[in-house]
């Protein structure tokens, strides 16, 4: 249990389906992101919200969009997917302005496009 | 472009010790991580360096040299529960994170 929660764990979708991924951290801390993770693939980087502020987003396709109402939680809003954006989708939080900057995950949404 | 290099797969015996190896180019350098990932779970953090030299943390070891651009994660007396992907990232000049596609452990009994 690192203090981040996420929900769904899994979810399938059509393509033409909109659904929401919700990230919840219970750590305090003051970011908050968004990974893509696929098979034997490095860890990409979609969009990183810092005091509620959205600052990175990596070039990531406009059906996704993310929200950050506050600073313990993060959605990332789906709308016609892909089949390639089958992946695990990992939320993480961290404490910017401190010493090592460690990241805390949650558990991730496995992601499914039909 | 950004670059971690590690390797893909390494398997070890119950009770030994593994190394496992990371290179990174990088535009800049705050700090090195390493994360321990079970299958189906979540990446959780075992270690930062932003120093060289060596930081031990129980069975668990991290070197870095700046310098050589390299890390290398140590660890001693392996039990089966270490099976795991052990995941590399660097924190860049903008304090991003570039990550390596990760080390899968296989522990042999």
């Amino acid at each position: 249990e690192t203090g981040v929660t996420q929900t769904p764990r899994h979810l399938v979708m059509g393509m033409t389906n909109k659904k929401s991924l919700k990230c919840e951290q219970h750590l305090g801390h003051n970011a908050m992101y968004w990974y893509k993770q696929s098979a034997k693939k490095p860890l990409e980087l979609m969009f990183v919200y810092n005091f509620k502020e959205q600052t990175e987003n990596n070039s990531v396709p406009s059906r996704f969009s993310p929200e950050c109402p506050n600073s313990s939680h993060l959605f990332l809003h789906l709308h016609t997917l892909q089949p390639e954006d089958s992946a695990l989708y990992l939320c993480a939080s961290s404490q910017e302005g401190g010493t090592s900057h460690e990241q805390y995950f949650g558990p991730g949404t496995r992601l499914t496009v039909t | 472009g950004q670059n971690i290099d590690q390797p893909t797969e390494m398997t070890a015996t119950e009770g030994a010790i593994v190394q496992i190896n990371c290179t990174y180019q990088t535009s800049g350098f705050n700090g090195l991580f390493w994360y321990q990932q079970h299958a189906g779970e979540a990446p959780t953090f075992l270690s930062y360096n932003v120093l060289d030299g060596l930081e031990e943390k129980g069975r668990f070891s991290s070197f870095l040299s700046r310098s050589k651009g390299y890390s290398y994660l140590l660890l001693k007396e392996l039990q089966m529960k270490d099976s795991a992907s052990y995941l590399c990232a660097v924190r860049d000049e903008n304090y991003q994170l570039i990550w390596g596609a990760g080390t899968k452990l296989i522990i042999k009994p």
